[in-house]
C-alpha cells in the first residue's frame, strides 16, 4: 500500500533562517507532488506540483523553492525565512492521472519567530 | 488564475440539524473532490464526482456536481457531533495534473 511521510511535524525557526521540509512517498512510481500551505483558519493554497523528477511549477511567487530530486521525494525549501511563512505546509500526492484523489502527508506546522 | 470559491466561511449547527456547503469555480473542471480535515489534522479524501449532474451518497452525506461541472454541494442530514471538522471542494484541472482547493467549511455541531 501507499504511504506518504513528511516531516518534521512541528517546527519553530527564527525570521532569516533557511527553512528544508521533506516528503517522501512509498508504494507508487512516478505520482503527482504537491505542496500547499494552509494559514491559521484559512484554505489550502496551492504552492508547487511536480509531474517528474525535475519538474517544478510554481503557483504563486513567493520566499519558497521546491526540488523533487527522486521520484517519490519532494522537498520545499527557503534561504531566508520570513514571519508570513508560517503557516501549515502538507504535502501530497496522485497518481500521473489527475483525475484521481489527493493524499496528504500529516502536513508540518512551520512558525516563524 | 483558476479560483474555487467555498462557501459559507463557517457554519454552527444543533446536533441533528442538516448542513450544506456549496462550492463553485469559474472555469469548467474535469472533477471535483470533497476531503474532510478534523481540527489539527490533514485532510482526507471524501470522494470524487466527474460527471455532469452526478449525485453521489455516503449514508448521511450526498454530493452534488453541476450540469456545467462548475458547481458543487455536499449535504450533511441529521448532523452529529462526529461530523465537526473543515469540509473543503477540489477542483481538478483539464490537461493538468493539479487540484485548487476552495477555502473550506468549517463546521461546528452542538450536541
Amino acid at each position: 500500500s501507499q504511504t506518504i511521510h513528511q516531516w518534521p511535524a512541528t517546527l519553530v525557526q527564527p525570521v532569516g533562517s533557511p527553512l528544508s521540509l521533506e516528503c517522501t512517498v512509498e508504494g507508487t512510481s512516478n505520482p503527482n507532488l504537491y505542496w500547499y500551505r494552509q494559514a491559521a483558519g484559512r484554505g489550502l493554497q496551492l504552492l508547487f506540483y511536480s509531474v517528474g523528477i525535475g519538474q517544478i511549477s510554481s503557483e504563486v511567487p513567493q520566499n519558497l523553492s521546491a526540488s523533487r530530486p527522486q521520484d517519490r521525494q519532494f522537498i520545499l525549501s527557503s534561504k531566508k525565512l520570513l514571519l508570513s511563512d508560517s503557516g501549515f505546509y502538507l504535502c501530497a500526492w496522485s497518481v500521473w492521472d489527475g483525475n484521481t484523489e489527493a493524499f496528504f502527508g500529516q502536513g508540518t506546522r512551520l512558525t516563524v519567530v | 488564475g483558476q479560483q474555487v470559491m467555498q462557501i459559507p466561511q463557517y457554519q454552527h449547527v444543533q446536533e441533528g440539524e442538516d448542513f450544506t456547503t456549496y462550492c463553485n469555480s469559474s472555469t469548467t473542471l474535469s472533477n471535483i473532490q470533497w476531503y474532510k480535515q478534523r481540527p489539527g489534522g490533514h485532510p482526507v479524501f471524501l470522494i470524487q464526482l466527474v460527471k455532469s449532474g452526478e449525485v453521489k451518497k455516503q449514508k448521511r452525506l450526498t454530493f452534488q456536481f453541476g450540469e456545467a461541472k462548475k458547481n458543487s454541494s455536499l449535504h450533511i442530514t441529521a448532523t452529529q457531533t462526529t461530523d465537526v471538522g473543515t469540509y473543503f471542494c477540489a477542483g481538478g484541472v483539464y490537461n493538468f495534473n493539479k487540484f485548487y482547493f476552495g477555502s473550506g467549511t468549517k463546521l461546528n455541531v452542538k450536541p
